[in-house]
């Protein structure tokens, strides 16, 4: 079946330093791959996506890079900030269009 | 409105009582998703709506989980006789056409579900 998870349930960093978020997928197949953002007590909110014949983008401060080979997806933020303190989904596109499957997720927090 | 809006945002029910959940799309969303977080999970799918019937009802745990959906706007969840194992936040979210790889998902910030 299909299946999205992370490599490291938590991920702690000093302001201002680069983060980097892991993830791994199962499904070859898969064409669509998104990171969602939640904080505390709010809903996930989209970050950046990527399709399948990319291997790179980037956005404001965060580069979402995959590598297919591998099966491997993974966020960067950079200089990260306070801010940035909430934990981060990858979802890939199901076989079914309308539907994503997310993985577990990373808790990121930033120490001053 | 402006957002996909939940209610009630907390709630606390008692084991064998029933709840509802209700969830407002963004005007014009024709596809609407009802998700499960349970504590430090990912998000569990439940159910897919387009316009008003439901497509894909493959996530739902057990009969005691229902959804409907009215005018093609506003859904109810409705679990029965809940159990505390339904404990989580629900997430509902829509999207414009229910195509997902368009970036256009968008959540709202969910009922969360205790049962005692």
């Amino acid at each position: 079946g299909e299946s999205v998870g992370l490599h490291l349930p938590t991920l702690s960093v000093q302001e201002g330093d680069n983060s980097i978020i892991n993830c791994a997928y199962s499904n070859s197949a898969s064409d669509y791959f998104i990171w969602y953002k939640q904080e505390s007590g709010k809903g996930p909110q989209f970050i950046i996506d990527i399709r399948s014949n990319m291997d790179k983008r980037q956005g404001q401060r965060v580069t979402v890079l995959l590598n297919k080979t591998v099966k491997h997806l993974s966020l960067q933020i950079a200089a990260t900030q306070p801010g940035d303190s909430a934990v981060y989904f990858c979802a890939e596109e199901s076989d079914s269009s309308y539907k994503l499957i997310f993985g577990s997720g990373t808790r990121l927090l930033v120490r001053p | 409105g402006a957002g996909v809006s939940q209610s009630p945002s907390n709630k606390v029910t008692e084991k064998g009582k029933d709840v509802e959940l209700r969830c407002d799309p963004i005007s014009g969303h024709t596809a609407l998703y009802w998700y499960r977080q349970s504590l430090g999970q990912g998000l569990e799918f439940l159910i897919y709506f387009q316009g008003n019937s439901a497509p894909d009802k493959s996530g739902l745990p057990s009969d005691r989980f229902s959804a409907e959906r009215t005018g093609g706007s506003v859904s109810t969840l409705t679990i029965q006789r809940t159990q505390q194992e339904d404990s989580a936040v629900y997430l509902c979210a829509s999207s414009p056409g229910g195509v997902v790889n368009t970036g256009e998902l968008f959540f709202g910030e969910g009922s969360r579900l205790t049962v005692l």
